[in-house]
């Protein structure tokens, strides 16, 4: 059972765009939501993360948005630069004592 | 400060074949995981800890065993390699369990033929 569900599977956006990756949990009882980002050959690492009685956060170019009444949170990389390429996966904490769940990943590139 | 390091970084086992997965962190953290990355799959949860002498089974056990004798390491067993157990493996720490920031290491790449 996917607890949480990412899209889109891969993602190609032009410099300078904004990217938007979307996130949909099951779960009412997750409580805590981080985004990481993973480089080829590399683990994931924090990136951004969020609890839920916050509708967004924002650090830099990348945003949080958090919508607890539809289950969903999504991603906003602004100004999207190449070095921005990279699998992103959303989570989701709960569900279990001290488990995260991972979403499926979203492999995006940008292109110059 | 090394973080969490991980050994061997490449593996090819035969099916049968049981090795083990070592992961050190040098943060002091209490928490420590495995993940099994594995494409369309995203990270799955193999066994976690939330201190030494306690461990527990994520959401993919079969197959695998941990243990946890001190706060430093957290080696994963594979007892018999399948090749179904063919994936990257990710160890992470984290210093209150999953709700602060979980550091991986840079992963096993492991294949069962």
């Amino acid at each position: 059972q996917q607890q949480v569900k990412q899209s889109p599977q891969s993602l190609i956006v032009q410099k300078g765009g904004i990217s938007i990756i979307n996130c949909a949990y099951e779960n009412t009882a997750f409580d805590y939501f981080p985004w990481y980002q993973q480089f080829p050959g590399k683990g994931p690492a924090l990136l951004i993360a969020i609890r839920p009685d916050v509708s967004e956060k924002k650090e830099g170019r990348f945003t949080i948005s958090f919508n607890k009444s539809a289950k969903q949170f999504s991603l906003h990389i602004m100004d999207s630069q190449p070095g921005d390429s990279a699998t992103y996966f959303c989570a989701a904490r709960g569900g279990g004592y001290q488990k995260v769940t991972f979403g499926t990943g979203t492999k995006l590139q940008v292109i110059p | 400060n090394a973080g969490v390091t991980q050994t061997p970084k490449f593996q090819v086992l035969k099916t049968g074949q049981s090795m083990t997965l070592q992961c050190a962190q040098d943060m002091n953290h209490e928490y420590m995981s495995w993940y099994r990355q594995d494409p369309g799959m995203g990270l799955r949860l193999i066994h976690y800890s939330v201190g030494a002498g306690i461990t527990d089974q994520g959401e993919v056990p079969n197959g695998y065993n941990v243990s946890r004798s001190t706060t430093e390491d957290f080696p994963l067993r594979l007892l018999s390699a399948a090749p179904s157990q063919t994936s990257v493996y990710f160890c992470a720490s984290s210093f209150q369990g999953a709700v602060t920031e979980a550091f991986f290491g840079q992963g096993t790449r492991l294949t069962v033929v």
